[in-house]
């Protein structure tokens, strides 16, 4: 059980440029996630997905977009990488809760990202 | 505006002593909350939760944490601090559901 996987650990993009960070689970989780975190700014959310084939936006998501098409991966793509993208990006994953009470998160490893 | 706030962005307390790290929370109603720590270069890790019922909740590691309806409080406690607690410390809630906000994070260095 390898829980949730992220790839590449570190990756260093120049302005423009596109890439994929990949997330993987393998604890059958419905609910996906993505956040960033900045210096001072703690964990913010930029998108989410609650099943296959559904996705939504968290509080930050411009610039990034993502996709569900299987259980177990939810890839999150930059288009076009600006340098105020430059952080450390975390997948998560849990059971659904609907809009009851949540259940645990688990985190991946993270990614360092670096756009110069 | 919901939100969450850790007031003190660094800790240093020395190895044996004890710990609090203070959260706050804005919210209308009885939120769900959580404590989470980061070590260095790892993801998070879920430390406890409070969902209902008695508000001092046990976590592991040997943490606790007391939720205080009045303060709009989550605070987290050890009595007896380790060098491994050395690390980053969320504090997060949700209303409901699986979105969680978080606060921007205390860092704790332990003296020895």
């Amino acid at each position: 059980n390898a829980g949730v996987t992220q790839t590449p650990k570190f990756q260093v993009l120049k302005t423009g440029q596109s890439m994929t960070l990949q997330c993987a689970q393998d604890m059958n989780h419905e609910y996906m996630s993505w956040y960033r975190q900045d210096p001072g700014m703690g964990l913010r959310l930029i998108h989410y997905s609650v099943g296959a084939g559904i996705t939504d936006q968290g509080e930050v998501p411009n610039g990034y977009n993502v996709s569900r098409s299987t259980t177990e991966d939810f890839p999150l793509r930059l288009l076009s990488a600006a340098p105020s993208q430059t952080s450390v990006y975390f997948c998560a994953s849990s059971f659904s809760s609907g809009t009851g009470a949540p259940n645990e998160q688990f985190f991946g490893p993270g990614t360092r990202l670096t756009v110069l | 505006a919901q939100s969450v706030t850790q007031p003190d962005i660094h800790i240093t307390v020395s190895e044996g002593a004890s710990l609090e790290l203070r959260c706050n929370y804005s919210y209308g109603a009885t939120p769900y909350l959580f404590w989470y720590v980061q070590s260095p270069g790892q993801g998070l890790q879920l430390l406890l939760k409070y969902f209902s019922g008695d508000t001092l909740v046990q976590g592991i590691k040997g943490f606790e944490a007391e939720f205080k309806r009045s303060q709009s409080s989550f605070n987290l406690r050890k009595p007896s601090v380790h060098w491994s607690d050395a690390a980053e410390y969320f504090c997060a809630f949700t209303g409901g559901g699986n979105k969680l906000t978080f606060g921007t994070g205390t860092q704790l260095k332990v003296e020895l």
